[in-house]
């Protein structure tokens, strides 16, 4: 069975301290991996896909990298707007457009 | 781009009565899904239309739910017979065919007392 899996569960970093969130996903023919982030209340917002072993994609301080084993989302000098539940999610062959998300990391940035 | 539409925000009923939720997907999209997510879960997979047909459905997805997308534009999922176990969000999203990122709305909110 297909599956992904997050951590940490939930890490607090104080504002400018640099870390990583990790995606590791147990999946055969991997057609997309997908990062998003969700507020509270809201629904998921989207911030990366990336389709290959090597790719790397960035939008401010963030930058999401992917193996063919885990993906890792690396969050530089963040600020307290960047606290977020944030979401990976995975696509695979032979069912369509089903994504299958892990439980995602809760992340708190602290001035 | 207005983004995906979720009507209502909040629903609030009792266990045994019928709710309706719709949602309006990015005009040019012609992929719609349906989501749920409880309280410190990822989003599950509900349903899958592409334009009007519905292809794929979860084995989440009980008799009580039925989904439809009438000319493939909005979409409406209905559950029958509420039950305090249908107490979640219920996201939709919609995409463009192929690999596509699915962009989601902001959910309805389901509460049975």
């Amino acid at each position: 069975e297909d599956q992904v899996t997050q951590s940490p569960e939930a890490l607090r970093l104080q504002e400018g301290e640099s870390s990583s969130l990790n995606c590791s996903y147990t999946v055969s023919g991997l057609r997309g991996l997908f990062w998003y982030r969700q507020d509270p209340g809201k629904g998921p917002e989207f911030l990366f896909t990336l389709y290959s072993a090597g790719e790397e994609k960035e939008k401010e301080r963030l930058k999401a990298t992917l193996t063919k084993k885990e993906s890792f989302l690396h969050i530089t000098a963040p600020k307290p707007e960047d606290s977020a539940t944030y979401l990976c999610a995975v696509l695979v062959p032979g069912t369509a457009s089903k994504l299958t998300f892990g439980t995602g990391t809760r992340l708190q940035v602290t001035l | 781009d207005t983004g995906v539409s979720q009507n209502p925000r909040h629903k609030i009923t009792k266990r045994g009565q019928n709710v309706t939720f719709r949602c309006d997907p990015i005009s040019e999209h012609n992929r719609l899904y349906w989501y749920r997510q409880t309280l410190g879960q990822g989003p599950e997979f509900l349903t899958y239309f592409q334009n009007e047909a519905q292809l794929e459905k979860s084995r989440l997805l009980s008799d009580r739910f039925s989904a439809e997308r009438p000319k493939g534009s909005f979409s409406t999922l209905e559950i029958q017979r509420t039950e305090q176990g249908d107490s979640a969000m219920y996201l939709c999203a919609s995409s463009l065919e192929g690999y596509q990122p699915q962009h989601f709305g902001d959910g309805t909110r389901l509460s049975i007392l």
